[in-house]
This record gives C-alpha cells, structure tokens and sequence, in this order.
C-alpha cells in the first residue's frame, strides 16, 4: 500500500487566498483525521470523519475552515480565506477501526505571506 | 478529559548510551498508548502500541515501553542510542469511548552526540 497521500506537499500562498489540502487515505481504513502542528501549539487535531461522516470538528479553529469527505478515498482541508496564522504543517491521518493506530501522511507545508 | 504529559521537551544522550523518554497519561479508564517518531521534515511513524495485552511492548528499531497502569506511565526506551534516532518523539493515548481520537503530549526531541 502506498500509505497516506498528501497534497500538495507544499504551498506557499498570499493572504487572502483559498487554499485546498488533499488527502487519500489507506484503502479499507474507517476513520481520517486532519492535524495541524505549529512550534507553539504542537499537534492540533482539527477534524475527523468516521465512513465519510464528520464525527468531530471542535478543533476547527474558525469557520474558515472546512473539510469534506466525498467519498472513501478522498478528502479536502479548505481555508477561505487564509492568513499569515494559518501558516502551518497540515497532517492527514487513517485508522482501521476504533482504537487502532493512525497512519499519517508526509504533511503539507502551508505558507501565508 | 484526557492528557499526556511528556517530561522533557529536549533530551540529549551519547552514542551507544541509554534512550530513556517519559509519558505519563491521565486517564479513568485504561487506555491505548501509542508512540510515534517524527523525522526532519516528515510525518509521524509508529513505533509501538499498547492495548491491554502484554504490559511490555516492544517496537521498531529496538525500542520499547512499559505499561505501568500504578503510575499511569508509559515510558519509552532504548539501550543504545544510535545517530539515526535523532528524530522528535510524540506519546499519544486514546480511549475507545472518545471515537480513535489521539490525544499527543507536546514531543521530546532527542539529540544523539557521536
């Protein structure tokens, strides 16, 4: 298996613009997550689905931010519009079950100038 | 609430020397306890897992930690440090009744000197 895939791996982007971060989960796993780390606040977990279905997303720092699961082998982080704060590593994570381990993604590196 | 306290957020061992890294957890219910390694620049890989089974988990790369549920401690160790473990070190736990969400302690980034 490939693993998680993330993309893009890096952006780079101006205030005020839209941002999209891609992720394709493990085949067969369950549950995504989306995480954010900074230097300051560490590993933030922002949102998590269960089969496509947002579970929790009291970790989504401002209506900004949004993410969907269209289906099971695809999901968007999207932040409209981005600023310099948002500026940050966003990881993509998947679980087989409850309970399991999670298998993350290389992480977009995101850049607001 | 769950938490997960990591002592340490900078730790620095010699080469061939002990690798030892404290989590401890707070938690009323026992729950699953993960490690994971974060290398420059990429995301974080699981080095071991405890889920009630056997107390004492042994993990990749010659690490491994032990389930103390008396001191709600997770430690994780190594007996020789090698270069290549120079990485940030994350201790997570998670409960079944929470969904699989991790909870991860603020890291611990070991420094190996030759």
């Amino acid at each position: 298996d490939a693993g998680v895939i993330q993309s893009p791996r890096h952006e780079v982007t101006e205030m005020g613009q839209e941002v999209t971060l891609r992720c394709k989960p493990i085949s067969g796993h369950d549950y995504l997550f989306w995480y954010r780390q900074t230097m300051m606040r560490g590993l933030e977990l922002l949102i998590y689905f269960n089969n496509n279905v947002p579970i929790d997303d009291s970790g989504m720092p401002e209506d900004r931010f949004s993410a969907k699961m269209p289906n099971a082998s695809f999901s968007t982080l999207k932040i409209q519009p981005s600023e310099p704060r948002d500026s940050a590593v966003y990881f993509c994570a998947s679980s087989f079950q409850q309970g399991y381990e999670q298998y993350f993604g290389p992480g977009t590196r995101l850049t607001v100038t | 609430a769950q938490s997960v306290t990591q002592l340490g957020s900078h730790v620095s061992v010699s080469e061939g020397a002990l690798v030892l890294l404290r989590c401890n957890y707070s938690s009323s219910v026992p729950p699953y306890l993960f490690w994971y390694v974060q290398y420059p620049n990429q995301g974080l890989q699981l080095l071991l897992k405890y889920t009630s089974a056997a107390t004492l988990v042994k993990g990749i790369n010659g690490f491994e930690a032990e389930f103390k549920k008396s001191e709600t401690s997770f430690h994780l160790t190594k007996p020789s440090a090698h270069m290549s473990d120079a990485a940030e070190y994350f201790c997570a736990v998670s409960r079944a009744a929470a969904g699989n969400k991790l909870t991860f302690g603020g890291g611990t980034r070991v420094l190996v000197k030759p």
